[in-house]
């Protein structure tokens, strides 16, 4: 399969403990965006990479998020001292021409 | 600020109907325009997209008009089927940037 691949795909945690997701874009992608979507809603944008480099930051991507993608493959979003607003998917998607954008499956996390 | 206005939230039709959603946006710098397909528990998956330049872009069962001077756009589907039952999003970008911004979606429920 050469889609966006994310991992896990569903996260149950405590709240105040931290989670750490992963994307894996389409290979020559060099795009990559995290969003979140809550129940009924559109995806929101949080953050955008150029290669390893964190272009773009949402004002949603409060300082508990950290996102990362350190050799310009891979990316990495982690959530600190979660709390149970943090419940949402978590959608990363991937591009190489700027603005068309493909979608992994999600990483479903719910924080008790 | 929601920037792109997407109706109906809810749609039902007949096999072989043709749904018609419609969204709105404010941002005259916007000038790529996507629909996105969303089945349960699933990513976003690309449908197809236009840019300002034209007025209609039909891919298989799918059309969008675009309407520049009333800053709308709409997706229509022809021989609508039951597997064609999912949540539609359109969406807005500049494709000098990096966000997409969606609208609210439209659960669309095709009968039998």
């Amino acid at each position: 399969d050469t889609g966006v691949s994310q991992d896990p795909r569903h996260k149950i945690t405590k709240r105040g403990q931290n989670v750490t997701f992963r994307c894996d874009p389409i290979s020559e992608h060099n795009r990559l965006y995290w969003y979140r979507q809550t129940l009924g809603q559109g995806p929101e944008f949080l953050t955008y990479f150029q290669n390893e480099a964190q272009l773009e930051k949402s004002r949603l991507l409060s300082d508990r998020f950290s996102a990362e993608r350190p050799k310009g493959s891979f990316s990495t979003l982690e959530i600190q001292r979660t709390e149970q607003g943090d419940s949402a998917m978590y959608l990363c998607a991937s591009s190489l021409v700027a603005a068309e954008q493909f979608f992994g499956p999600g990483t479903r996390l719910t924080v008790l | 600020q929601q920037q792109v206005k997407q109706s109906p939230q809810s749609l039902i039709v007949q096999k072989g109907g043709i749904p018609i959603i419609n969204c709105a946006y404010e941002n005259t710098a916007f000038d790529y325009f996507p629909w996105y397909q969303q089945f349960p528990g699933k990513g976003p998956a690309l449908l197809i997209a236009i840019r300002p330049d034209v007025s209609e872009k039909k891919e298989g069962r799918f059309t969008i008009s675009f309407n520049k001077s009333a800053k709308q756009f709409s997706l229509h589907i022809m021989d609508s089927q039951p597997g064609d039952s999912a949540t539609y999003f359109c969406a807005a970008a500049k494709t000098s940037g990096s966000r997409l911004t969606f609208g609210e979606g439209t659960q669309l429920t095709v009968n039998p």
